[in-house]
């Protein structure tokens, strides 16, 4: 079975505290890994899409990273309008599979 | 990207009562999908809608309780049926598109349903 674990839950950091999130996956056969970015009541949007191992893709102030077993996305000086809740999910190749959602780790970027 | 409008946004609803969430895309599209985000769970595919036919139901979900239409290429609807208080939920819509690359398939998402059984 898919699953997607993402740490920690939640983060707390100073404006300008450079972290990083982690998404651990096991996936039969991975077809694309997802990063999401969802502020409070709104829907998830997307950030970037990761298909193997080494492949690493930038936006401003984020990196994600894949291995595999995991992607890690990185934040860089981070901003408070950075604040949200990034989600982590795969998709695998068999088929036409839906995608596996993380829980999610909830950013908090304090001014 | 496609644009998706959702509603209604927000309801408060009585047990045992049905509400319909409605999902408007502003572009003609396969493939719609429904999702429910529970408090502090993950993403969970409810169905996939496909207009023309039956939509496709993922382990743990049923007609009965969720059932959907997809009149055309552009709306679908989806109906909690039945409610108690394990239905209050973010329900979501999504269209999806391949991303260009090894066919995976990237989600936009409509901004959600927010319902909460009482």
């Amino acid at each position: 079975e898919d699953q997607v674990t993402q740490s920690p839950e939640a983060l707390r950091l100073q404006e300008g505290e450079s972290s990083s999130l982690n998404c651990s996956y096991t996936v039969s056969g991975l077809r694309g890994l997802f990063w999401y970015r969802q502020d409070p009541g709104k829907g998830p949007e997307f950030l970037f899409t990761l298909y193997s191992a080494g492949e690493e893709k930038e936006k401003e102030r984020l990196k994600a990273t894949l291995t595999k077993k995991e992607s890690f996305l990185h934040i860089t000086a981070p901003k408070p309008e950075d604040s949200a809740t990034y989600l982590c999910a795969v998709q695998a190749k068999s088929g036409n599979t839906p995608l596996v959602f993380g829980k999610g780790t909830r950013l908090s970027v304090i001014a | 990207s496609a644009v998706i409008s959702q509603k209604p946004s927000r309801d408060i609803c009585q047990r045992g009562t049905s509400l319909t969430i409605q999902c408007q895309v502003d572009s003609q599209v396969t493939m719609m999908f429904w999702y429910r985000q529970q408090p502090g769970q993950s993403l969970t595919l409810i169905a996939t809608a496909n207009q023309g036919s039956e939509a496709t139901y993922e382990s743990g979900f049923v007609i009965d309780k969720f059932p959907i239409s997809r009149p055309n290429l552009t709306f679908s609807t989806l109906t909690v049926s039945n409610m108690s208080p394990e239905d209050s939920s973010i329900y979501l819509c999504s269209v999806g598109g391949a991303s260009g690359g090894a066919g995976a398939n990237v989600l936009t998402f409509g901004a959600g349903s927010r319902l909460t059984v009482l």
